[in-house]
C-alpha cells in the first residue's frame, strides 16, 4: 500500500486545457513537496507547502496543501507541451524518519500540441 | 554545472556480476541520499548520509547492497551478485543538512539493466 496515492494516474490533454492531480494520504506530513521528472532524469523540485491550507502559485502552476496536511492538490492553467512529464509528490511523514521522503508513485501528464 | 551528477549514466550487466556507481552531490550540500525507482513508481529510499556517517538504511537494501561517502563528499553504491529484480534507475540527492523541510536535488541517475 503506498503511503502517497496520486491520481490519475496518467492523464493526456490538449494544449490550453487545464488540469488537476491530487496526492491523497490517511497520514498527516510535515510538509509536501512537488517534483517533476522528465524521461531519463531525475526529478527537479517544483514547490514545498508546509502550512495546511496553503496556497502557492508558480507561474500557471497552482498548489494547494490541505487544512489537516494529509493531501495537495496542483492545478496547471493552460497547460503547454513542456508541462509534459511526471509529477512526483513528496514528503516525511510526522510518524517517520524527517529524513526519508516518501514519494507517491506519480501522474504521467502529456499535453498534446 | 553545479548540480548533482552521476556516473554512468547506463549499465547493462550480466546476472551476478558486481556493480558500482557513483554520485557527486552539490558541494556544500552535507547530506546525501540514494534511491530506486523501476518503472512507473516513484523513488524508493535507499540509505542515508550525514557527512560520512551512514545514518539510516531502509530494509529494501539488502546484504548485496553497500554504499559509502568515505570523505563526505561523493559517494558510491555497489551491488554484488546483481539479479534481473535489481534493474532500475538508481539516483541520487542531497540537501543541507540546515534545511528544515529537506528538499533534496537529484542527479540524473544511472539506469541499470540485468541480463
Amino acid at each position: 500500500t503506498q503511503l502517497l496515492e496520486q491520481s490519475p494516474q496518467f492523464l493526456s490533454i490538449q494544449e490550453g486545457e487545464n488540469l488537476t492531480v491530487y496526492c491523497n494520504s490517511s497520514s498527516v506530513f510535515s510538509s509536501l513537496q512537488w517534483y517533476r521528472q522528465e524521461p531519463g532524469e531525475g526529478p527537479v523540485l517544483l514547490v514545498t507547502v508546509v502550512t495546511g491550507g496553503e496556497v502557492k502559485k508558480l507561474k500557471r502552476l497552482t498548489f494547494q496543501f490541505g487544512d489537516a496536511r494529509k493531501d495537495s492538490s496542483l492545478h496547471i492553467t493552460a497547460a503547454q507541451p513542456g508541462d509534459t512529464g511526471l509529477y512526483l509528490c513528496a514528503g516525511p511523514p510526522i510518524s517517520g524518519s524527517a529524513r526519508q521522503l516518501t514519494f507517491g508513485s506519480g501522474t504521467q501528464l502529456t499535453v498534446l500540441p | 554545472d553545479t548540480g548533482v551528477s552521476q556516473n554512468p549514466r547506463h549499465k547493462i550487466t550480466k546476472r551476478g556480476q558486481n556493480v558500482t556507481f557513483r554520485c557527486d552531490p552539490i558541494s556544500e550540500h552535507n547530506r546525501l541520499y540514494w534511491y530506486r525507482q523501476t518503472l512507473g513508481q516513484g523513488p524508493e529510499f535507499l540509505t542515508y548520509f550525514q557527512n560520512e556517517a551512514q545514518l539510516e538504511k531502509s530494509r529494501l537494501l539488502s546484504d548485496r547492497f553497500s554504499a559509502e561517502r568515505p570523505k563526505g563528499s561523493f559517494s558510491t553504491l555497489e551491488i554484488q551478485r546483481t539479479e534481473q529484480g535489481d534493474s532500475a534507475m538508481y539516483l541520487c540527492a542531497s540537501s543541507l543538512l540546515q534545511n528544515s523541510y529537506n528538499e533534496q536535488f537529484f542527479g540524473p541517475g544511472t539506469r541499470l539493466t540485468v541480463l
